[in-house]
């Protein structure tokens, strides 16, 4: 079955400091991979998606992702983050082999921006 | 317009209560979700229609029961709900229902049975 892990639970990060939130899926067959965004008290927003080609997605709010298939990861960064990127992260993969989408999201990653 | 809308906010409700959830979109999406997210962790898929279809029931409960009028609305009627489903409960739409749509989600409504 597919599925997504999501190793952080939390990551702690200064102000305008790069960071990367680490994601690894496992899968024998084509996969689609997402990341959402869920700010506190809000539903989710999606920040990026991978289909096909290029391995290097770029989302909105100066996100971006990579895909590496020999190493199974979809790793989310930002070269420098803001207070406002204060939420939880969500990795996801696209499952279903009749044509409907069914989300299996990762645990998440919470992300802390201090000052 | 990528609106998803969600009513009500918050609602408190007892264990022999009938209540109902709504959910509206008017992107005209034919896919719409029922999600259920406990504090801390990531949403569970509970209902998919396809084309106001039930496509996908993950063995929810039948004190969960789903509704779609039509392409635009989803609803979730709640009766003798247990205090263990307290949760933020999520809609989404999503373009169809194929592997690659994004999903478009709502702000939710956060339940609390007493």
């Amino acid at each position: 079955a597919q599925s997504v892990t999501q190793l952080d639970s939390q990551v702690p990060v200064f102000e305008e400091a790069p960071v990367e939130l680490r994601c690894n899926y496992s899968s024998s067959v084509s996969v689609y991979l997402f990341w959402y965004v869920q700010y506190p008290n809000q539903g989710l927003q999606l920040l990026l998606k991978y289909l096909s080609g290029s391995t290097l997605v770029k989302g909105i709010n100066g996100f971006e992702a990579e895909f590496n298939k020999s190493q199974t990861s979809f790793h989310l960064r930002k070269p420098s983050v803001h207070i406002s990127d204060t939420a939880e992260y969500f990795c996801a993969v696209s499952v279903g082999n009749t044509g409907f989408q069914k989300l299996v999201f990762g645990t998440g990653t919470r992300l802390l921006v201090s000052p | 317009d990528t609106e998803v809308t969600q009513t009500p906010k918050h609602l408190v409700m007892g264990m022999t209560n009938k209540k109902s959830l709504k959910c509206e979109q008017h992107m005209g999406h034919r896919a719409m979700y029922w999600y259920k997210q406990k504090a801390k962790k990531p949403p569970e898929l509970m209902f998919v229609y396809s084309y106001e279809k039930l496509s996908i029931n993950e063995s929810v409960p039948s004190r969960f029961s789903p509704e779609c009028p039509n392409s635009s609305l989803l609803n979730l009627h709640l009766h003798a709900l247990q205090p263990e489903d307290s949760a933020l409960y999520l809609c989404a739409s999503s373009q169809g229902d194929y592997q690659a749509d994004t999903q478009y989600f709502g702000p939710g409504t956060r339940l609390t049975v007493l």
